[in-house]
């Protein structure tokens, strides 16, 4: 069983749809970090949190540790939303380990 | 600030030979990082630095794989000799120890390596 789980691993959703991406993890951990990859290849940190909520625009990251789950929301998707989001966590500070990524596709 | 730098970003290259992937940290960041990143695997950890230290190589998948970090502003990645199962996409990242932002990872653009 991988360390890290994400769900869906794909996601169609139509522009203006809230869209939800899980991740469960199974180790302890100092930090979770959300990442997005977009179809050219470049990779981008969104959020980095180790407790609560954080929100940058349409974006927003929760964390439950006692679950050790966290969710990534998109309000009113776009179509330039479309990438794959990964999830990842921090164990012991710089150690990381990764969820196989959620493909997202937002259609106009 | 023109943030992780890596080159090249495209090598195609023969089974058996040497390849050097290079990065270039952001400056003032303490932490560097060397992923692979495949379609079987997703990314991989490969082995990090700490001040210009190796803190953790066990990511590093053998011994035909080093990695170097002479100083605050460079590393390298090399790979002697290649194999066709060494064929991926590396990125590099970097992040601070200590401040603002600690631990927030910057990514480069990765170095997508073909080995035929």
């Amino acid at each position: 069983k991988n360390e890290v789980e994400q769900s869906p691993q794909n996601l169609t959703a139509q522009e203006g749809e809230f869209i939800t991406i899980n991740c469960s993890y199974s180790v302890g951990i100092s930090a979770l970090h959300w990442l997005q990859q977009h179809p050219g290849g470049g990779i981008v940190s969104l959020f980095m949190l180790s407790s609560g909520k954080k929100k940058h625009g349409r974006l927003i990251a929760t964390i439950n540790i006692q679950e050790k789950h966290s969710s990534l929301h998109i309000t009113a998707s776009h179509p330039r939303d479309s990438a794959v989001y990964i999830c990842a966590v921090s164990v012991n500070n710089n150690d990381m380990r990764f969820g196989a990524g959620t493909r997202l596709t937002v259609k106009p | 600030d023109a943030g992780v730098i890596q080159s090249p970003r495209h090598e195609v290259t023969e089974m058996g030979q040497e390849v050097t992937l290079r990065c270039k940290p952001i400056s003032g960041h303490n932490s560097l990082f060397w992923y692979r990143q495949t379609m079987m695997r997703g990314l991989e950890l490969l082995i990090y630095f700490n001040n210009n230290v190796p803190i953790d190589d066990s990511g590093m998948p053998e011994d035909r794989f080093s990695a170097k970090m002479p100083n605050a502003s460079f590393s390298t990645l090399k790979i002697q000799p290649s194999e066709p199962r060494d064929s991926a996409v590396y990125f590099c990242a970097s992040s601070r120890l200590a401040g603002a932002n600690t631990g927030e990872l910057f990514f480069g653009e990765g170095s997508r390596l073909t080995v035929l």
